[in-house]
Formats: structure tokens, C-alpha cells, sequence
């Protein structure tokens, strides 16, 4: 139980487009959720929290306008950059938390690689 | 809030040898602590958890941990290593409701 699936795995996309990544609960209600960014060879740095229904938070530094985050139902997430840019080439991993629970599922990232 | 850190980034060691990471935390309040792996180019894998109780906590892999709450730490053990071992280890802490917060990374690297 608890998996939680990201799609696509890996997208090449050009600079200056946007791209959408989903985030799914296969098997639990998500009413939380996470998005992480993880640059090569560092540590995840939690981008925003999601609640179902509510707009998300997003961590300082991180732009609101640039990563966004829809939490649509308790089994989607989905994290939009727009206009990316090769900076934005990272490996994105969401998670996914039940309510009242201490534990996040985290899916298995997406490699993103902006030209 | 809370906080990690992970006193090293890098540890090198023979196979079959022990090792430990180790991982320090700060809270305020009561946590919940994760030791995860990850392998290059994939997502995090858990290898144990501390919620309550016992404060020696066996994962998978034949890694434990052991909780210490006044040292505030929760360090990571495995008797012997294998060359497949070899990965990136994340300390992580939260609390209940809260995110969670994930420590700098240690590098195993397993020589034979």
C-alpha cells in the first residue's frame, strides 16, 4: 500500500515552455502533498505544500508564479513550471501524506532538462 | 520547526566492514524520525522509521538505527556493508501535521 506515482519520469522540454508534472495517491487519500527539488549531488529542498481544495504554500525563495501547484482532488497533484528555463533542470520528487499522519509516500521524481 | 543535520558528508568504507551516519535533530516538540536511501537517478527508498517506543529500530537491508532523545540524535548502523550499499542516505525529521525536513545527505561509498 501507499504508493504514490509521478509522471512523466523524465521530460526534455525547451526553454521558454512550459511543463506539467502529476503527482498521484495510487491508494490512499492525499490530503496533503509535497513537491521537493533536488539539484545534483544536494539534498531535497521542499518547494510548497499542497491541501486539497486550498491554495499551496510555497517556501521562501521558491516563486509562486513561476512552479504551479494545483491539488485538485485527494488523488492529484500537479506541479506546472512555466517559462522554464536551464536553471530549472532538477529532479522533482512530490510526496503525499494522509490526514493526521506522520508519514509522507514520496513518488520516484522526475528529471526534468530544460534546452 | 525542525532541523537535521548530518555530521558527514561522505564516508568511505571497505566492504564487510561496520559503518554508521550519523544524524542529529532540533524540535520543539515530539518527532518522528526517517532514515531514507537513494540510489542514482531514483527516488527515495525507506530504510526505517522511529515513531515511539523501542528506541532501537531495525530496517530493511540489515540497517538500524538507534533513537536517543538527550542527545538528540538517531543514528544510522549496519554491522556490515556490501558493495550495493553504496548510495546517498538522507536523514529526515517531522512532526505530526507538519513537513518534513531532510538533512544535508551522507555518501556511502563501499570499496572492496
Amino acid at each position: 500500500g501507499a504508493v504514490v506515482s509521478q509522471h512523466p519520469s523524465r521530460v526534455i522540454c525547451k526553454s521558454g515552455t512550459s511543463v506539467k508534472i502529476e503527482c498521484r495517491s495510487l491508494d490512499f487519500q492525499a490530503t496533503t502533498m509535497f513537491w521537493y527539488r533536488q539539484f545534483p549531488k544536494q539534498s531535497l529542498m521542499l518547494m510548497a505544500t499542497s491541501n486539497e481544495g486550498s491554495k499551496a504554500t510555497y517556501e521562501q525563495g521558491v516563486e509562486k508564479d513561476k512552479f504551479l501547484i494545483n491539488h485538485a482532488s485527494l488523488t492529484l497533484s500537479t506541479l506546472t513550471v512555466t517559462s522554464a528555463h536551464p536553471e530549472d533542470s532538477s529532479f522533482y520528487i512530490c510526496s503525499a501524506r494522509p490526514r493526521n499522519h506522520y508519514e509522507q509516500y514520496f513518488g520516484p521524481g522526475t528529471r526534468l532538462t530544460v534546452t | 520547526a525542525q532541523s537535521v543535520t548530518q555530521l558527514d558528508s561522505q564516508v568511505p568504507v571497505f566492504e564487510e566492514a561496520p559503518v554508521e551516519l550519523r544524524c542529529n535533530y532540533s524540535s520543539s516538540v515530539s518527532v518522528y524520525l526517517f532514515w531514507y536511501v537513494q540510489y542514482p537517478n531514483q527516488g527515495l527508498q525507506l530504510l526505517l522509521k522511529y515513531l515511539s517506543g523501542s528506541t532501537l529500530v531495525k530496517g530493511i537491508n540489515g540497517f538500524e538505527a538507534e533513537f536517543n532523545k538527550s542527545q538528540t540524535s538517531f543514528h544510522l548502523r549496519k554491522p556490515s556493508v556490501h558493495i550495493s550499499d553504496t548510495a546517498e542516505y538522507f536523514c529526515a525529521v517531522s512532526a505530526i501535521n507538519n513537513d518534513m525536513r531532510f538533512g544535508a545527505g551522507t555518501r556511502l561509498t563501499v570499496k572492496p
